[in-house]
């Protein structure tokens, strides 16, 4: 079966730009996160969807990002007025139920702010 | 601040002996961790998991070992191979205090296996 995916695997775009990552979760997954990995460090939380809903959105950094998931399944990532400190690894990764589940990766969207 | 630490950056070992991994954890509220590990381009693999009702997991040449009064978990690999090569990350969740198990990463460990 196929795993997360995300597009585009690259993504290069000049400050002050629109951005939106898509992520497909694995079929049947009703749990969704996204991660940002910033260079040296590790993923750091941005936010869960349980369904359709955002359920802990605590990681998003600032109101330039947000994300919807508006039928339970593919989620989008929107960016605004990118920031060159927006450039990262963003990782997408779905479970199950989202209680105790393992969650699966994405190989993930660099994004490059010029 | 961070929650969770590797606090070495890197690790070679001979191919066949033992890897081991060290993190760190500062949140009491964390019950649940993992191992996860990533080669370039590529996302975050799932490695192996443990529970802190459990101070050991092991899982083929993997084994999880946690100590709670420390708040430390460690991960051995035995023997180690050469495609062990990779990053590995420790992370942790607090699952019993809500219904999201969102993970906390440490930094990361580049483990090198030479021939």
């Amino acid at each position: 079966g196929a795993g997360v995916s995300q597009t585009p695997s690259n993504k290069v775009t000049e400050k002050g730009k629109y951005v939106e990552l898509r992520c497909d979760p694995i079929s049947g997954h009703t749990a969704l996160y996204w991660y940002r990995q910033s260079l040296g460090q590790g993923p750091e939380f941005l936010i869960y969807f349980q369904g359709t809903g955002a359920a802990d959105d605590s990681g998003l950094p600032n109101d330039r990002f947000f994300a919807v998931r508006p039928e339970g399944s593919v989620s989008t990532l929107k960016i605004q007025r990118t920031e060159r400190g927006d450039s990262a690894v963003y990782l997408c990764a779905s479970s199950l139920t989202g209680q105790t589940d393992t969650q699966y990766f994405g190989p993930g969207t660099r994004l490059t702010v010029l | 601040d961070q929650q969770v630490k590797q606090n070495s950056p890197s690790l070679s070992v001979q191919e066949g002996r033992i890897s081991i991994l060290n993190c760190d954890y500062t949140n009491s509220m964390f019950d649940y961790f993992l191992w996860y590990k990533k080669y370039p381009a590529e996302g975050p693999t799932f490695l192996i998991s443990i529970s802190s009702i459990k101070d050991k997991n092991e899982d083929g040449r993997f084994t999880v070992f946690l100590n709670k009064s420390a708040k430390h978990l460690s991960l051995h690999i035995v023997p180690s191979q050469p495609g062990d090569s990779a990053v590995y990350f420790c992370a942790a969740s607090a699952r019993v205090s809500g219904a999201n198990s969102k993970l906390t990463f440490g930094k990361g460990i580049t483990l090198s296996v030479r021939p």
